[in-house]
């Protein structure tokens, strides 16, 4: 059990409406990703940090926004939600070995 | 840059017969190489890697894989199937240097039929 949990796990919420997904791990890594799943797209990385106040871009970034104030939390936000960002938002950690990474539970988004 | 290619978005085999799930990458640098698991309404499950050394690498709940460096595959292989094997597999590959990103393939969705 790598420590991290999502919240919420389930969102349903209306086109424009900001929407904030929190990530919470509780074993002091460095790296943490912010991937979305899709049906036939696998895992696509919206957002990653590599430390407090230090985070990049992944290759679906745009509509996403994160922030990284404390070690343990990362935040996904999305500025004004989209029927598109309709998801499954997943968060990981880098395990520090060997770029193995860990993933938490998953937050199920439904955009109206 | 790299990319991952899963073969087949959906397996099916029988209970007791031999899986096989294919995965080729491109990587202009030394890969590694994993495999994860993912059970219905769960996140994903590490089942094995190869970062360096022998290139049949075993995992969890009998899985194996091969890096063949000349066919730029990593296949996953289990001998038997088993009802409880159902899940979705994804191939990720990272470089060996660099940010530590993982690139995923789409995925392939294992049915056991009984």
């Amino acid at each position: 059990d790598a420590g991290i949990t999502q919240s919420p796990r389930h969102k349903v919420t209306e086109t424009g409406t900001p929407v904030t997904l929190r990530c919470h791990q509780t074993e002091n890594h460095r790296y943490m990703y912010w991937y979305r799943q899709d049906p036939g797209h696998g895992l696509r990385l919206i957002h990653y940090s590599y430390g407090v106040k230090d985070t990049d871009k992944g290759e679906v970034s745009d509509g996403y926004s994160v922030s990284r104030s404390k070690t343990e939390d990362f935040l996904l936000t999305l500025e004004s939600a989209t029927s598109s960002q309709t998801s499954v938002y997943f968060c990981a950690i880098d395990g520090g070995r060997n770029n193995e990474q860990f993933f938490g539970p998953g937050t199920r988004l439904t955009v109206l | 840059a790299q990319s991952v290619t899963q073969l087949g978005s959906h397996v099916s085999v029988s209970e007791g017969a031999l899986v096989l799930l294919r995965c080729n990458y491109s990587s202009s640098v030394p890969p590694y190489l994993f495999w994860y698991v993912q059970y219905p309404n769960q996140g994903l499950q590490l089942l094995l890697k190869y970062t360096t050394g022998a290139t049949l690498v075993k995992g969890i709940n009998g899985f194996e894989a091969e890096f063949k460096k000349s066919e730029t595959s990593f296949h996953l292989t289990k001998p038997s199937a088993h009802m409880s094997d159902a899940a979705e597999y994804f191939c990720a590959v990272s470089g060996v240097q660099g940010a530590q990103k993982l690139v995923f393939g789409q995925g392939t969705r294992l049915t056991i039929n009984p």
